[in-house]
């Protein structure tokens, strides 16, 4: 079984400032990582993710994330957050060996403030 | 162009009664999930298709029953809704690839379903 800690239920943060949200996983087999982004009253959208490869994966609206296989860690970041990056942001991983069953973290609240 | 649709996205109804939401993508994927949001956002599976064979059951009360006419269509059927029902369902779907079938998961806007 797979379990995801997001460490932080909210984090704010002035614009243009950087930000970290954290996330940590726990699994007996190997995983896949993602980061999604939920906008209010809206689905869930694939911020990026890490499959294979290099370790620092780049996703949409300037996000990247750091796999850290020693740490369990798959943390997300943005050198300069916008306004419209306030959003509920989820970590999630499934099995490499197929199911594609995604378990989420608790998600983390993201608020750029002016 | 909606690549996962939902329908309805907003659902009121009273304890008791049934209710279905309904579920199409455009994809051509040929796997779909539901998931349930509960109230401090919190995302677990429910269920899961590929090719209309049911491959993810989780721990679901039998009043809920997916059903699957074809891998474009995962509709919920909610039987006897109780107010733990509350929440918002979100329908999601992926391709299978070669190597396996972990591909990203595309999610619809969700179907807030409030009961009375």
């Amino acid at each position: 079984a797979q379990s995801v800690t997001q460490l932080d239920s909210q984090v704010p943060v002035f614009e243009e400032a950087p930000v970290e949200l954290r996330c940590n996983y726990s699994s007996s087999v190997s995983v896949y990582l993602f980061w999604y982004v939920q906008y209010p009253n809206q689905g869930l959208q694939l911020l990026l993710k890490y499959l294979s490869g290099s370790t620092l994966v780049k996703g949409i609206n300037g996000f990247e994330a750091e796999f850290n296989k020693s740490q369990t860690s798959f943390h997300l970041r943005k050198p300069s957050v916008h306004i419209s990056d306030t959003a509920e942001y989820f970590c999630a991983v499934t099995p490499t060996g197929g199911g594609n069953k995604l378990t989420f973290g608790t998600g983390t609240q993201l608020k750029v403030e002016l | 162009d909606t690549a996962v649709s939902q329908t309805p996205k907003y659902l009121v109804t009273q304890m008791g009664n049934d209710k279905s939401i309904k579920c199409e993508q455009n994809l051509g994927h040929d796997t779909m999930y539901w998931y349930k949001q509960d109230s401090k956002k919190f995302l677990k599976i429910m269920f899961s298709y590929n090719n209309k064979e049911l491959i993810i059951n989780e721990t679901v009360p039998n009043r809920f029953s997916p059903k699957s006419p074809d891998k474009a269509h995962l509709n919920l059927h909610i039987n006897s809704l109780e107010l733990g029902d509350s929440a918002v369902y979100f329908c999601a779907s992926s391709g299978t690839a070669g190597t396996g079938r972990n591909q990203p998961q595309h999610f619809g806007d969700g179907t807030r379903l409030s009961i009375l």
